[in-house]
């Protein structure tokens, strides 16, 4: 069974242009998030998808990003304009739809997101 | 105030040895706890999770939750070099739980 893929795995870009982050999720997984770790600070909750649905988007940063989820399946985080504090590594992580308790949450492997 | 404090480390130890990590917490409503590890350039994976207070145990690792104090541990047996990875701690539960609250980190390395 495929494991959370996301892509790029790195990207490069300056400051003001636009990047877009993929995530495909394990399939059959209703529960979609996404992460972000910025260089010497833990990873930070950005935001929770119930299939197509945001469910909490509270970590979200600022109007600069936008996650979709388009059909309950892949997600994309886009980035616009990009600023030099976006730098970072995003994780994706999908889980199994939780019926009352926590199921584990697996993660992809990460963007690795640079702003020159 | 962070709401899990890991101490990041780095962590140096020998084959063998006994390590222990751990993190505090400041939430008492939290439920959840969990160890992930992080090997370089992949994403985290569960290593253990537990539920409300008391210990757990799957071959060389023991999780430990004391709620009381907000504190909990990961000791790992019997090191091996293998081993070296960043351990983060987690917790989750509350009014959201699917949203995870990590720690720092704490990068271990266990030399032969």
């Amino acid at each position: 069974e495929a494991g959370v893929t996301q892509f790029p795995s790195h990207s490069v870009i300056e400051k003001g242009q636009t990047v877009t982050l993929r995530c495909d999720p394990i399939s059959g997984h209703d529960n979609l998030y996404w992460y972000r770790r910025v260089m010497g600070k833990e990873i930070k909750f950005l935001l929770h998808f119930v299939k197509e649905s945001k469910q909490d988007e509270s970590g979200m940063p600022n109007n600069r990003f936008l996650a979709e989820r388009t059909g309950g399946t892949y997600s994309t985080l886009k980035v616009q304009p990009a600023e030099l504090e976006d730098s970072g590594v995003y994780f994706c992580a999908s889980s199994q739809d939780w019926g009352g308790g926590l199921t584990e949450a697996f993660f992809g492997q990460g963007t690795r997101l640079t702003v020159v | 105030q962070k709401e899990v404090e890991q101490d990041p480390g780095p962590l140096s130890v020998p084959e063998g040895a006994i390590v222990s990590l751990n993190c505090t917490y400041s939430n008492s409503a939290f439920q959840y706890f969990m160890w992930y590890r992080q090997y370089s350039r992949k994403g985290p994976e569960l290593l253990m999770y537990t539920y409300s207070s008391g210990n757990k145990e799957d071959g060389r690792f023991t999780a430990q939750v004391d709620k009381s104090s907000k504190y909990i541990s990961l000791f790992i047996r019997d090191s091996q070099p293998s081993d070296s990875a960043t351990y983060l701690c987690a917790i989750a539960g509350g009014t959201s739980y699917g949203k995870l609250t990590f720690g720092q980190g704490t990068i271990l390395t266990v030399h032969p």
